[in-house]
């Protein structure tokens, strides 16, 4: 079956603007999680959603960045007014089960 | 100190060389311990999953775990071209917690 889908793949965008970023998972999977992956920096939790549970928002940078699943499917992360450090592969993955997550091929984003 | 350290490489190898890449960390609950292959440009795909010590074999990956140490490695035997990624551990502490931690990735050149 189909797996993880990202959208965009790529985006450029200026400083101070908005940004949304999708993600697709797996039918089925209840979990899903956003990660952001900088330059050897490894990948940094973001957000953690599961089921209807309410979301784990801890690893969340800045109140600048919000994230929403809606009807426990598609998943979309909003950065407002970015920033250049913002730049960076973002990725979601979703699991069945807790030892398998299944990612996607992420979005890359610069900030000019 | 991170609760995960792995050498960022880059690693080069001859083709048909055995490859060595570890991770130590020092949380004492993680018990489950995964390795991902990341290509360029794709999201991480799980290759090897262990729980708690011991070795687990797969083709020609073997992954190791060693609690007491607080290490784990990824063997790779018979190296190929195709190899050439960048492999990231990463670990979670089982129940009652669905964070995994990630390594920075190694990145491993296996040369034709």
């Amino acid at each position: 079956g189909a797996g993880v889908s990202q959208s965009p793949s790529n985006k450029v965008t200026e400083k101070g603007k908005d940004v949304e970023l999708r993600c697709d998972p797996i039918s089925g999977h209840t979990a899903l999680y956003w990660y952001r992956q900088s330059l050897g920096q490894g990948l940094e939790f973001l957000i953690y959603f599961q089921g209807n549970s309410a979301p784990d928002k801890s690893g969340l940078p800045s109140d600048r960045f919000s994230a929403e699943r809606t009807g426990g499917s598609v998943s979309t992360l909003t950065i407002q007014r970015t920033q250049q450090e913002d730049s960076a592969v973002y990725l979601c993955a979703s699991s069945l089960a807790l030892n398998e997550q299944f990612f996607g091929p992420g979005t890359r984003l610069t900030v000019l | 100190q991170k609760e995960v350290e792995q050498d960022p490489g880059p690693l080069s190898v001859p083709e048909g060389a055995i490859v060595s890449l570890n991770c130590t960390y020092s949380n004492s609950a993680f018990q489950y311990f995964m390795w991902y292959r990341q290509y360029s440009r794709k999201g991480p795909e799980l290759l090897m999953y262990t729980y708690s010590s011991g070795n687990k074999e797969d083709g020609r990956f073997t992954a190791q775990v060693d609690k007491s140490s607080k290490y784990i490695s990824l063997f790779i035997r018979d190296s190929q071209p195709s190899d050439s990624a960048t492999y990231l551990c990463a670990m979670w502490g089982g129940s009652g917690t669905y964070k995994y931690i990630f390594g920075t990735g190694t990145r491993l050149k296996v040369l034709a």
